[in-house]
């Protein structure tokens, strides 16, 4: 079946704009993480969404950073007033309720000029 | 706090066995996973190991777990060039919802 998608592949932004980043993830699936992975950093957690729960955002860096899960499925990552700091490759995983796998998608490769 | 080691680089000949070691110190752990990544890709589950067991066997990979010493290890039989990639030694759960995830390893097999 079809896996976690993410999209764009690749996002180029100034330093400054706003960006949007999008995850679907696998039918079904209850919860939703946001990870990301930066040469500096290594794989870091952002965001977790369960169900209708109230989302554990404790790995979100600076309140630049926010996401949304609409009808339980697709979630937005929006970065606001984007830094150079945040160019990354932002990584979206799902997983099945009670379940150990968490399933990635391909990623989104932000750079901030 | 939380924290997830692995050595950085790993070589092997086409047709040996490796293995790539991690050690991590949340001893509250569940599951412990593997995973690969290719150049360019994203994150590919490999296999996952409950933290009651002390092995697992996959094919050519085998997970063993030392729990008392908080280590993990992955064991790839027969390796290929196609098992090149950067592999990932990861923990979840006790109170976080999330994975912590190792630096990560990478492994060259030379042909």
């Amino acid at each position: 079946g079809a896996g976690v998608s993410q999209s764009p592949s690749n996002k180029v932004t100034e330093k400054g704009k706003d960006v949007e980043l999008r995850c679907d993830p696998i039918s079904g699936h209850t919860a939703l993480y946001w990870y990301r992975q930066s040469l500096g950093q290594g794989l870091e957690f952002l965001i977790y969404f369960q169900g209708n729960s109230a989302p554990d955002k404790s790995g979100l860096p600076s309140d630049r950073f926010s996401a949304e899960r609409t009808g339980g499925s697709v979630s937005t990552l929006t970065i606001q007033r984007t830094q150079q700091e945040d160019s990354a490759v932002y990584l979206c995983a799902s997983s099945s309720y009670g379940m150990p796998e968490q399933y990635f998608g391909p990623g989104t490769r932000l750079t901030v000029t | 706090g939380e924290d997830v080691e692995q050595s950085l680089f790993l070589s092997v000949r086409e047709g040996d066995s490796s293995v790539i070691n991690c050690t991590y110190t949340d001893s509250s752990s569940t599951y412990l996973y593997w995973y690969k990544q290719e150049p360019g890709a994203g994150l590919q589950l490999l296999t996952y190991i409950f933290s009651n067991m002390d092995m697992k066997q996959d094919q050519r990979l085998t997970v063993l777990l030392n729990k008392k010493d908080k280590h993990l290890s992955l064991r790839i039989a027969d390796t290929q060039t196609g098992d090149s990639a950067i592999y990932f030694c990861a923990n979840y759960g006790g109170a976080t919802n999330k994975l912590i995830f190792g630096t990560g390893t990478l492994l060259a097999v030379q042909p």
